[in-house]
């Protein structure tokens, strides 16, 4: 059974670019959340996919855009980057049928803008 | 107060001992809580989801005081493989937040010596 798959594992881009993240869920679930950690804090919140729409939103700026495809995987947007958006996005997945809605996460994608 | 709190450590407690680590939340609405551990530059794993009446698995026990907006985490006869950096986390974690957002505190670092 495979868990959560994200692609590409790195990434290096520079400031002004535009990056697109990958994530498969685990097999079984519907729901997919994005989060961003830098480094030393705890993942931050960026936005939840459900039905192939955005269902929650955490405090990111628009630049930070996502999509759900009818299979349930999902793709993170980011357009004109800053070097603050280097960090570690991690992909969860979670089932709309669990009891606890415990989210599981993905290896993540290193992204270093220059 | 920060939504979830904990104390950053780094705790280093020698093979066999004893360690709890504390957290708090500011949401008394908040209705899900868990326990992930990160190693070195991985993805959060799931360790426990925190139930009211509190839940063991082995060695590690939770608990949960919501009058206090509480939880513990107790690891019991540490392992070197315990090593790694503990998350606390809360679904809907303030009260701008929706019950789908998963909050996490900075973390807290534990070293188990030989």
């Amino acid at each position: 059974d495979a868990g959560v798959t994200q692609s590409p594992t790195h990434l290096i881009k520079t400031r002004g670019q535009q990056v697109t993240l990958r994530c498969s869920p685990k097999s079984g679930h519907d729901t997919v959340s994005w989060y961003q950690q830098a480094l030393g804090q705890g993942p931050q919140f960026i936005f939840q996919y459900y039905e192939e729409e955005e269902r929650q939103r955490g405090n990111f700026p628009d630049r930070f855009s996502g999509h759900q495809f009818p299979n349930y995987s999902s793709e993170l947007n980011v357009n004109a980057l800053l070097l603050g958006d280097s960090a570690l996005y991690l992909c969860a997945s979670s089932s709309t049928t669990s009891f606890y809605n415990e989210q599981f996460f993905g290896p993540g994608t290193r992204l270093t803008v220059l | 107060r920060k939504e979830v709190e904990q104390d950053p450590g780094p705790f280093n407690v020698p093979e066999g001992a004893t360690v709890a680590f504390n957290c708090t939340y500011s949401n008394s609405a908040s209705q899900s809580f868990f326990w992930y551990r990160q190693d070195c530059r991985k993805e959060p794993k799931l360790l426990m989801s925190v139930y009211s009446s509190g839940n063991e698995d082995g060695r590690f026990t939770a608990q949960l005081n919501r009058a206090s907006q509480y939880i513990s985490l107790l690891i019991r006869d540490s392992k070197l493989s315990d090593s790694a950096t503990y998350l606390c986390v809360v679904n809907g974690a303030w009260s701008g937040a929706g019950s789908y957002q998963l909050t996490f505190g900075k973390g807290t670092k534990l070293s188990v010596i030989p």
